[in-house]
C-alpha cells in the first residue's frame, strides 16, 4: 500500500475564489486519480493525472474548472477553479503501485464554498 | 455504460446477527472488483480485490464473493465497529474505479 497525505484537510471559500488540494504519497506510484465526493454521495472520478502530461478527464469535468497537475510520481495538485456553492464536496486523491489495479485513497479535503 | 448497484442503501444490525451486502454490475470490460469500507469524515479504505467469479476472500468478519454478475460482501457476527459505509467498484482499463451508492452499515450494540 501507500501512505497518501492531502492539504489542506477542509476549507471554506467564498464563491467565485479558487482552491489548489496538494496531494502527498510516501513512494513513486503508477497512477493517480482525483474523485468528488457530494453530500451524501458516492465517490466520482474526475480525472487521472498523468505524470509529465496533461490530466485525463471524464465526461462532465474540463480542464478550464478543475486544472491538475503532476510533476512527478509522488505529487500532484487539484485546482477548483471559480468555485460556486455547487463545488462543496470531499476531493479525494487516490493511487494504484506498480502493476496492480488497487486503488488506495487519501483522507479527502472537505470544501464548502459559500 | 459502466454500472455499479448496491443493495441495500442501509442495513441495520443487531450485534451478532449476521448479513450480506449485495453488489451488481455491468460485466462487460470489468478489471477487478473491489470492495471498501469508508467512516465518516475519511477516504475509503480498501478491503479486497475479486477478479475472478467463484473467487473469494476474507479478512477478519469480512468474507467478499465473486459471481458472473454479482458480488457479495457477507458479515459474520458484526461489531458495533464494524458501522460504516460499505463501497463496491468495478475496474475497467485504465485502472479506473466506478462506485456504487455504497451501504450504510449500522450495529446496534
Amino acid at each position: 500500500s501507500a501512505v497518501i497525505s492531502q492539504k489542506p484537510s477542509r476549507d471554506i471559500c467564498q464563491r467565485g475564489t479558487s482552491l489548489t488540494i496538494q496531494c502527498q504519497v510516501d513512494s513513486q506510484v503508477t497512477m493517480m486519480f482525483w474523485y468528488r465526493q457530494q453530500p451524501g454521495q458516492s465517490l466520482t472520478l474526475i480525472a487521472t493525472a498523468n505524470q509529465g502530461s496533461e490530466a485525463t478527464y471524464e465526461s462532465g469535468f474540463v480542464i478550464d474548472k478543475f486544472p491538475i497537475s503532476r510533476p512527478n510520481l509522488t505529487f500532484s495538485t487539484l485546482t477548483v477553479s471559480n468555485m460556486s456553492p455547487e463545488d462543496s464536496s470531499i476531493y479525494l486523491c487516490s493511487v494504484s503501485v506498480a502493476d496492480t489495479d488497487t486503488q488506495y485513497f487519501g483522507p479527502g479535503t472537505r470544501l464548502t464554498v459559500l | 455504460e459502466d454500472q455499479v448497484t448496491q443493495s441495500p442503501e442501509a442495513l441495520r444490525l443487531q450485534e451478532g446477527e449476521s448479513s450480506s451486502l449485495n453488489c451488481s454490475y455491468t460485466v462487460s470490460g470489468l478489471r477487478g472488483l473491489f470492495w471498501y469500507r469508508q467512516d465518516p469524515g475519511k477516504g475509503p479504505e480498501f478491503l479486497f480485490t475479486l477478479y475472478s467469479a467463484g473467487e473469494e476472500k476474507e479478512k477478519e468478519r469480512l468474507k467478499a464473493t465473486l459471481t458472473k454478475k454479482e458480488s457479495f460482501l457477507h458479515i459474520t457476527a458484526p461489531k458495533p465497529e464494524d458501522s460504516a459505509t460499505y463501497l463496491c467498484a468495478r475496474g475497467t482499463s485504465y485502472g479506473k474505479l466506478t462506485f456504487g451508492q455504497g451501504t450504510i452499515l449500522t450495529v446496534h450494540p
